[in-house]
């Protein structure tokens, strides 16, 4: 049982590349999510998935795409980097049974673009 | 829009000192609170609090939330070392049943 992963674990763009945050879980959880931590400001929501097919638009949700096609991962994607992306990623899931319950947090991607 | 304030931004004390992290809310439908610890990498979850007036309580942490006032806070008794870390809270709050608003946290420092 490897809980939350994440791929990569550090990765340098330049501006205007784009690239995809893999993550993955293996508790059969129904909810996953995306945050970026920046510091001084907590967590922000980027996008959250409530089950396989169905995604929605968190807190800042803007120069990012998610999908998830299986119950198992929820990819994020940048489409066109900028510096203001630079920032910590967290992927999390969460059983999800009705509501929100504990999430468990995956290792973190820290994304830096020049 | 939601709003999750949490008090002392930072905190410097002495191994053995008790601490008291607060943490406000201004939401619309409140669900849930919780906190978590993050150290070096990603948040660890210390407790989910739902009903005022109920504590938690793990070891030499605990919890309290009070609904009418909007706060929670986190008890810390005979920090150690080990205690330092960003402390986060997050509240579960508005239409959805998934989405969390986090708080900026508190950086504890524990001296030897």
């Amino acid at each position: 049982n490897a809980g939350v992963t994440q791929t990569p674990k550090f990765q340098v763009l330049k501006t205007g590349q784009s690239m995809t945050l893999q993550c993955a879980q293996d508790m059969n959880h129904e909810y996953m999510s995306w945050y970026r931590q920046d510091p001084g400001m907590g967590l922000r929501l980027i996008h959250y998935s409530v089950g396989a097919g169905i995604t929605d638009q968190g807190e800042v949700p803007n120069g990012y795409n998610v999908s998830r096609s299986t119950t198992e991962d929820f990819p994020l994607r940048l489409l066109s980097a900028a510096p203001s992306q630079t920032s910590v990623y967290f992927c999390a899931s969460s059983p999800g049974t009705g509501s929100i319950s504990t999430q468990y947090f995956g290792p973190g991607t820290r994304l830096t673009v020049l | 829009e939601d709003k999750v304030v949490q008090s002392p931004l930072s905190l410097v004390v002495h191994e053995g000192d008790t601490v008291t992290l607060n943490c406000s809310y201004e939401v619309t439908n409140f669900r849930s609170l919780l906190w978590y610890k993050q150290e070096k990498k990603a948040p660890t979850f210390l407790f989910m609090l739902t009903s005022s007036g109920i504590e938690k309580k793990s070891g030499r942490l605990s919890s309290i939330l009070d609904k009418k006032e909007l706060f929670s806070i986190l008890n810390i008794t005979a920090t150690q070392t080990g205690d330092s870390a960003i402390y986060l809270c997050a509240v579960n709050s508005g239409g959805s049943n998934y989405k969390l608003t986090f708080g900026k946290g508190t950086l504890l420092t524990v001296n030897p």
